[in-house]
């Protein structure tokens, strides 16, 4: 069946530091592709998309770029704040109706000052 | 603020007790959602509603037992509960079950 596949976490990284989390998927059609952002203490934000391969999805100094030919959508930022702090998950979805989002299990992120 | 709001935040009940949680959508969407998420695990996604009507139910116990009365508001109700169903409870709304998805921040149930 679809399903997608992070890296596992925890990843702990100092401040100013270059970030990626590698998020892999498994699915027959193509699918639209989600990150979202889960602080501490709330639920979770959609942080960015991307909804046809080459799109490149950004926000907040944040992105992911959605690869086809390697089923990938790893998320980058070039200088993490220990405000990224957060526990970060990819998701799919197909765009068709009753179909759901599919989430990864989440990475947790912890960003030393 | 994502226009979706979850009452109470933190819950704590025994075993013997009947509470419910309750979501409600500021967003005009016709999907709600209910997950669990405990700690070290997937989330898991528990109940869909679409227009009203349930469309999923992910083998849930029957000791949650879900309520749509209209496409703003999302009730799980809650009784004889095992400590094992400590986690946070997460709702969340979209328009059409397949399109991105707004999530409240969340209750915190405690069983003890």
């Amino acid at each position: 069946g679809d399903s997608v596949t992070q890296m596992e976490g925890p990843v702990t990284l100092s401040e100013e530091a270059f970030l990626t989390i590698n998020c892999t998927y498994t699915a027959t059609g193509y699918p639209s592709l989600f990150w979202y952002v889960q602080y501490p203490g709330e639920g979770l934000q959609l942080l960015l998309k991307a909804t046809k391969a080459d799109d490149k999805g950004s926000n907040k100094g944040f992105e992911a770029t959605y690869r086809k030919e390697t089923t990938s959508f790893h998320l980058e930022k070039g200088s993490v704040q220990v405000s990224d702090s957060a526990v970060y998950f990819c998701a799919l979805t197909f765009g068709n109706r009753d179909d759901k989002i599919i989430f990864g299990k989440g990475t947790r992120l912890h960003i030393l000052p | 603020e994502t226009g979706v709001t979850q009452t109470p935040r933190h819950l704590v009940m025994g075993m013997t007790n009947k509470k419910s949680l309750k979501c409600e959508q500021h967003l005009g969407h016709n999907a709600m959602y209910w997950y669990k998420q405990s700690a070290k695990k997937p989330l898991e996604l528990m109940f869909v509603y679409s227009l009203e009507e349930r469309v999923e139910n992910n083998s849930v116990p029957s000791r949650f037992s879900p309520e749509c009365p209209n496409s703003s508001h999302l009730f799980l109700h809650l009784h004889t509960l095992q400590p094992e169903d400590s986690a946070l409870y997460l709702c969340a709304s979209s328009q059409e079950t397949s399109n991105e998805q707004f999530f409240g921040p969340g209750t915190r149930l405690t069983v003890l």
